[in-house]
């Protein structure tokens, strides 16, 4: 059971450049989430998506955009790379939005120079 | 953005030792949550808490939801090695959102 696979586990990008994170889950979970993780803040939330087919901002949304594939596919992406989105980024989901467990995956760690 | 007030951020202890965090908030929650990250993975559920004045076990870790809901306590008895790892707080606020702390990070002196 794979659970949520995120990739690429490591990127290095030019600032300017784009790039999108991929994220997948094989629990037929509804609710899928990408935070950031930077160092004394915790996570942030960037974007969720409640459910199939819809989409909101989270905390820190500004530079990110997301793309809700289908159920099990929900990406992230970055148009135009900053050195302030040096972070790592996790994807999450859960059952449903009323769900307090969230799974998540094991991270990307992206550095913009 | 809200964020709850996790302390401490970093504990250094000897294994074997007793290991006390906790959680506070200016807001009411209604579900505190105690996750642990190891090096290089996500944050892992450990504790769910659902009423004010839980106190809920799991193995040697042991956490309670405060009686004034804006507080939530981790305790973990006689660590050992694999311990080692960031822990977070998270609150479910009313809209089912999680609020999370910065973490406190556990170190085992060797």
């Amino acid at each position: 059971n794979a659970g949520v696979t995120q990739t690429p586990k490591f990127q290095v990008l030019k600032t300017g450049q784009s790039m999108t994170l991929q994220c997948a889950q094989d629990m037929n979970h509804n609710s899928m989430y990408w935070y950031r993780q930077d160092p004394g803040m915790g996570l942030r939330l960037i974007y969720y998506s409640a459910s199939e087919g819809t989409t909101d901002k989270g905390e820190v949304p500004n530079g990110y955009n997301v793309s809700r594939l289908n159920k099990r596919e929900f990406s992230l992406r970055l148009e135009s790379a900053a050195p302030s989105q040096t972070s790592v980024y996790f994807c999450a989901s859960r059952y449903r939005a009323l769900d307090e467990k969230l799974f998540f995956g094991s991270g990307t760690q992206l550095s913009v120079l | 953005g809200q964020q709850l007030n996790q302390s401490p951020q970093s504990m250094f202890i000897q294994e074997g030792e007793d290991v006390s965090m906790n959680c506070t908030s200016s807001s009411i929650f209604n579900t505190w949550l105690w996750y642990k990250q190891d090096p290089g993975e996500g944050p892992v559920l450990l504790i769910a808490l659902y009423k004010a004045g839980e106190l809920t076990s799991n193995g040697r870790l042991t956490a309670q939801f405060g009686i004034t809901r804006k507080d939530s306590f981790l305790n973990i008895s006689a660590s050992i090695p694999s311990d080692v790892g960031i822990y977070f707080c998270a609150g479910s606020d009313s809209n089912y959102q999680l609020i999370w702390g910065a973490g406190t990070k556990l170190i085992i002196k060797p």
